[in-house]
């Protein structure tokens, strides 16, 4: 799996978009960005995964780019019950994935 | 509604003990993990299992034991060899591991400590 690179910790008005980056530059072709969240003492959530185009569900988009090297996950209007660690992953397929530490998102009132 | 189950939500180990955690899913998924949580810390794979009497070693196997008897239930077992056992489990499954493009899904873990 390609190693990701996240900022350790980010902040949020509520109401607004939040926008979580993540640096993948050693990813390979047939590898996916997956992103996951964990509030505090739960099991993470799956939010959403892309290969190549951009990507939105009910929760989140993801932005991919181009080259694949980066991805943004964005929150469009982020609410206190957001705030939690956030994890990006690149693999191929879900299994025997490496969550780092991820991003901390705390959301403001 | 379709999910995965941990039980106990706490456990409470003595030194020298072994101690087994389950994990049941009705996703009818194939594939199922465990991962161990620090404080502070990431995710780290202990065991995964891709079929029904099958598991393979993760990245930090040792002191822990795995079965995989059915396909709706992996229990880990963290054996008196594990020396630093506190820590939160995870357990998660995917519809197949060797398939793209298929998310895990979690359950609410099992927290471990040490009397």
């Amino acid at each position: 799996d390609a190693k990701t690179t996240q900022p350790p910790s980010m902040d949020c008005a509520e109401g607004r978009a939040a926008n979580l980056p993540c640096n993948h530059s050693t990813i390979s072709g047939n590898e996916y960005v997956y992103w996951y969240r964990q509030i505090h003492s739960q099991g993470p959530q799956y939010i959403i995964h892309g290969l190549k185009n951009n990507e939105t569900n009910e929760m989140a988009s993801l932005i991919i780019t181009e080259d694949r090297k980066s991805s943004t996950l964005i929150l469009p209007h982020a609410t206190l019950r957001d705030t939690a660690v956030y994890y990006c992953i690149v693999s191929r397929n879900a299994g025997k994935s490496t969550f780092g530490d991820g991003t901390t998102l705390t959301v403001k009132p | 509604d379709g999910g995965i189950t941990q039980s106990p939500k706490y456990l409470f180990r003595k030194e020298g003990q072994n101690v087994t955690l389950s994990c049941e899913q009705n996703l009818n998924h194939d594939a199922m993990y465990w991962y161990r949580q620090d404080p502070g810390q990431g995710l780290r794979l202990i065991y995964y299992s891709q079929i029904v009497n099958d598991f393979q070693k993760g990245d930090i196997a040792e002191g822990y034991s795995v079965s995989r008897e059915k396909k709706e239930s992996f229990p880990l077992t963290v054996t008196s060899a594990q020396k630093n056992p506190t820590a939160f489990y995870l357990c998660a499954s995917s519809l197949r591991k060797d398939r793209d493009g298929q998310p895990q899904h979690f359950g609410d873990g099992t927290r471990l400590s040490i009397l």
